[in-house]
């Protein structure tokens, strides 16, 4: 079946740090992939759709220059958190689609901004 | 109005017994439709995909209805295993775009 590798999976940084999170489909070639945020005992928010090869498509009230996202090839998406701040801290995740296997999802990172 | 709508529970069911989830979407032009399940700190693992001729998969049944624009779960004989939440998921037309319920949450208890 499909799979989506994300790293780190947790991570603790200082406040103003900014951190870089992989997506990477490991058996499929990937030309969308999508970055979703989650806070405690909330559901997943889309934050952004990546595509390959062009800029990513941000959801309303999400800062792209806050939330830099790459998509330099068909199996790596990258999500940079940048000058990070406690309010950042949460669980992110990253999915890629495809059409026979719907949404296979990352194992998400937590990250923790102290 | 949220676009996806899911009543939050927590349901809270004895083993063996049936349960059924329902969801709501908003925007009739929504093409695909799944239920994902996620276990606390996890990440959402799809269950099943939904369509309109409704769908069986061991325990677990979806249906979808088009005109009333809902898509419900149903979990037969229930197992301590089923404790998670249970996510309705749509997909908007015209691209990859999902939208996530809240999830609802359930408890197996023995």
């Amino acid at each position: 079946g499909a799979v989506v590798s994300q790293h780190p999976s947790w991570v603790i940084c200082k406040s103003g740090t900014s951190v870089k999170i992989e997506c990477r489909s490991l058996d499929f070639q990937a030309t969308t992939m999508f970055w979703y945020r989650q806070f405690p005992k909330q559901s997943l928010m889309l934050m952004a759709t990546s595509n390959e090869g062009s800029k990513a498509t941000y959801e309303q009230g999400v800062e792209k220059d806050k939330f830099l996202i790459n998509h330099a090839s068909l199996t790596l998406s990258t999500l940079t958190v940048t000058s990070a701040h406690p309010e950042d801290s949460s669980f992110y995740i990253c999915s890629a689609a495809r059409t026979d296997y719907g949404y296979t999802f990352g194992s998400g990172t937590r990250l923790t901004i102290v | 109005r949220k676009e996806v709508e899911q009543d939050p529970g927590p349901f809270n069911v004895p083993e063996g017994a049936t349960v059924a989830f329902n969801c709501t979407y908003s925007n009739s032009a929504s093409q695909s439709f799944f239920w994902y399940r996620q276990d606390c700190r996890k990440e959402p693992k799809l269950l099943m995909s939904v369509y309109s001729s409704g769908n069986e998969d061991g325990r677990f049944t979806a249906q979808l209805n088009r005109a009333s624009q809902y898509i419900s779960l149903l979990i037969r004989d229930s197992k301590l295993s089923d404790s998670a939440t249970y996510l309705c998921v749509v997909n908007r037309a015209g691209g990859f775009k999902t939208i996530f319920g809240a999830g609802t949450r359930l408890f197996v208890k023995a």
